[in-house]
Formats: structure tokens, C-alpha cells, sequence
């Protein structure tokens, strides 16, 4: 069965910090790689995505892939108590429609 | 461009009645789904839309029914709801197969049968 893993927190990291999300996924042939922010009562909204190795940055935000070894990482820098939030990384499906998601990991930064 | 909407917004059924959650998104997207969140268990996909006209199964479909009724819109039934079923319903749409994978979801339902 096709997983992807997180650990769900919460992880607490003083504002200024960064802050460092991990997920691992199961299935090799996945291609792309998705991050969304969840707040507390609201929807998911995507905040990175990436399809290939190495780093990807946006602003304050850095996915890192690494197929080799099966694992998509978000990086947080300058954290701030706005980005509190439930973190769900999502995986492609290989060869359908779906995503694969991870259970989510609660991040709360400390004024 | 409202994006994905879902209506209602809030609901309480009595055990064994029936509804109807509505989802429409105004980006010309191909792909709908249907999702359900739960304490602790992450998303599950319960049914999914690749196109109009078509729908498939996900994780969780039973007590479900779908109608993708054009490309904008695709409802969510509960023909006899059950306690099991209180949960936040969310909608997702995406461009898949014409771009990538990535899903815009609407704001949510939060259903609560007694």
C-alpha cells in the first residue's frame, strides 16, 4: 500500500528559527511532491511544490526532494507565529488521478 | 474567480436522513474530488471525478454517491447518514491530466449527524 509518513508534532520552534518539516512516501515512481498549510478550521492551501531533486526556494520556504532515498523536506526560515499551522505533504499517485497524503504535522512557533 | 465554493457550510443531520453537499469551481478545471477529514487521520479521498461524466471510488466511498453534473460542479450524497459520517467534507479540484497534480480545495463542511 502506498504511504506517505509524517510525524505529527507538534514541533515547537522559537519565532526567528527555522523550522524543519520531514515525509517520507513508499512508491518510487511518484514524481511530484506537494506541501500544503493547514490552519486550525480552514482548507488546505498549497504552498510549494516540487518534481525534481536537489532545492526549490520561495520567499521564506524550501522544499528539498531526494528521490534516492525517498524523503520531501519543507524548510521554514524566519519563522513566525502566522506560520503555526498543520503542515500535509501530499505525494502523486504514480499513473492516476490521486494524491497520497500524509497525516500532517502540527507546527507551533513561540513569540 | 471564487476559486473552489461548497455549500453549506454547516450542517446537522438526525441519523438516516439524507443530503446533498454542493462543490462548483470556476477555473476550468478537469478533475474534482471529494474528501473527508477526521480528527488525527489526515484526508481521505472518498470519490473522485477525472472528467465529466465520470467518476471513481477512493478510499472511503461506501455511504456515498456522486454526481459530476457538468465540468464546474460535482455533489457529494448521503443517502442515510450515520454518526460515522460527522466530519469536515472538503472539495478539491484539479487541472490533471492537462497540467499537474497539484489540488485547490474549497472551504469545507462541517457535518454533524446525531
Amino acid at each position: 500500500q502506498k504511504e506517505v509518513e509524517q510525524n505529527s508534532g507538534p514541533l515547537s520552534v522559537p519565532e526567528g528559527a527555522i523550522a524543519s518539516l520531514n515525509c517520507t512516501y513508499s512508491d518510487r515512481g511518484s514524481q511530484s511532491f506537494f506541501w500544503y498549510r493547514q490552519y486550525s478550521g480552514k482548507s488546505p492551501e498549497l504552498i510549494m511544490f516540487i518534481y525534481s531533486n536537489g532545492d526549490k526556494e520561495d520567499g521564506r520556504f524550501t522544499a528539498q526532494l531526494n528521490k534516492a532515498s525517498q524523503y520531501v523536506s519543507l524548510l521554514i526560515r524566519d519563522s513566525q507565529p502566522s506560520d503555526s499551522a498543520t503542515y500535509l505533504c501530499a505525494v502523486n499517485a504514480n499513473s492516476n488521478y490521486q494524491l497520497i497524503w500524509g497525516a500532517g504535522t502540527k507546527l507551533i512557533i513561540k513569540p | 474567480n471564487a476559486g473552489v465554493t461548497q455549500t453549506p457550510k454547516f450542517q446537522v443531520l438526525k441519523t438516516g436522513q439524507s443530503m446533498t453537499l454542493q462543490c462548483a469551481q470556476d477555473m476550468n478545471h478537469n478533475s474534482m474530488y471529494w474528501y473527508r477529514q477526521d480528527p488525527g487521520m489526515g484526508l481521505r479521498l472518498i470519490y473522485y471525478s477525472a472528467s465529466e461524466g465520470t467518476t471513481d471510488k477512493g478510499e472511503v466511498p461506501n455511504g456515498y454517491n456522486v454526481s459530476r453534473l457538468n465540468k464546474r460542479e460535482f455533489s457529494l450524497r448521503l443517502e442515510s447518514a450515520a454518526p460515522s459520517q460527522t466530519s469536515v467534507y472538503f472539495c478539491a479540484s484539479s487541472e490533471f491530466p492537462t497540467s499537474g497534480y497539484e489540488q485547490y480545495f474549497g472551504p469545507g463542511t462541517r457535518l454533524t449527524v446525531t
